[in-house]
């Protein structure tokens, strides 16, 4: 079967970084999506990995295995702002997103 | 309006009852999802459209149909609501279906009681 996994719950600090991590089992691979969700409100696009190595835009960065089906979304300097659930999402070889239940991130001051 | 909008935004509905969730979108994208979200599962596709006049079964498409009757509507009905399908359910869009990004509406609550 296809499965995304992350950690359900995360807690950093203001002004620090931290890195929400990724695995996937998927039938075929075609990119590696990060999307934030704060409470309420509808997922937002953040990166679209679909080749190895680091993309990065801002403070946010995603990182890309492929041979290790492994994903991670590294943020820096942490505002409260950032507090939400992170959610990793696989397109497979139908196209179809494949989601993680996604990382509920709290920053504490 | 600019990008997707859903309605209602929330609902109560016996069971049993007939019920359209509207979604419509001004960006002229091809393709259009289906989603439902409940608490600790990610996002499950319900259905899809790769273009105005196709619809295609998702990974949980029992007790739910779409139409596509033109590029900008894309309604979901639940035929006889169940208590199971009380959730959140977002419809979202982008530019061709491929691997292009997918942009999501505010969302319906819908709880069946």
């Amino acid at each position: 079967g296809q499965n995304i996994d992350q950690p359900t719950e995360m807690t950093a600090t203001e002004g620090a970084i931290v890195q929400i991590n990724c695995t996937y089992q998927t039938s075929g691979f075609n990119g590696l999506f990060w999307y934030q969700q704060h409470a309420g409100e509808a997922p937002t696009f953040l990166s679209y990995n679909v080749l190895d190595g680091l993309e990065e835009k801002g403070r946010f960065s995603s990182f890309l295995s492929r041979s290790k089906g492994y994903s991670y979304l590294l943020l820096k300097e942490l505002q409260m702002k950032d507090s939400a659930s992170y959610l990793c999402a696989v397109m497979d070889s139908n196209y179809q997103l494949i989601w993680g239940a996604g990382t509920k991130l709290i920053i504490k001051p | 309006i600019a990008g997707i909008t859903q309605a209602p935004t929330s609902q109560i509905l016996a069971a049993g009852r007939r019920m359209t969730l509207r979604c419509t979108q001004d960006m002229r994208h091809n393709a259009m999802y289906w989603y439902r979200q409940d608490l600790g599962l990610g996002l499950r596709l319900i259905h899809y459209s790769n273009t105005a006049g196709t619809t295609g079964k998702g990974e949980v498409p029992d007790g739910y149909s779409v139409s596509r009757a033109n590029t900008d509507d894309f309604p979901l009905t639940l035929a006889s609501a169940v208590p199971s399908q009380t959730s959140v359910y977002f419809c979202a869009s982008s530019p061709d279906g491929s691997t292009d990004t997918q942009y999501f509406g505010p969302g319906t609550r819908l709880t069946v009681l």
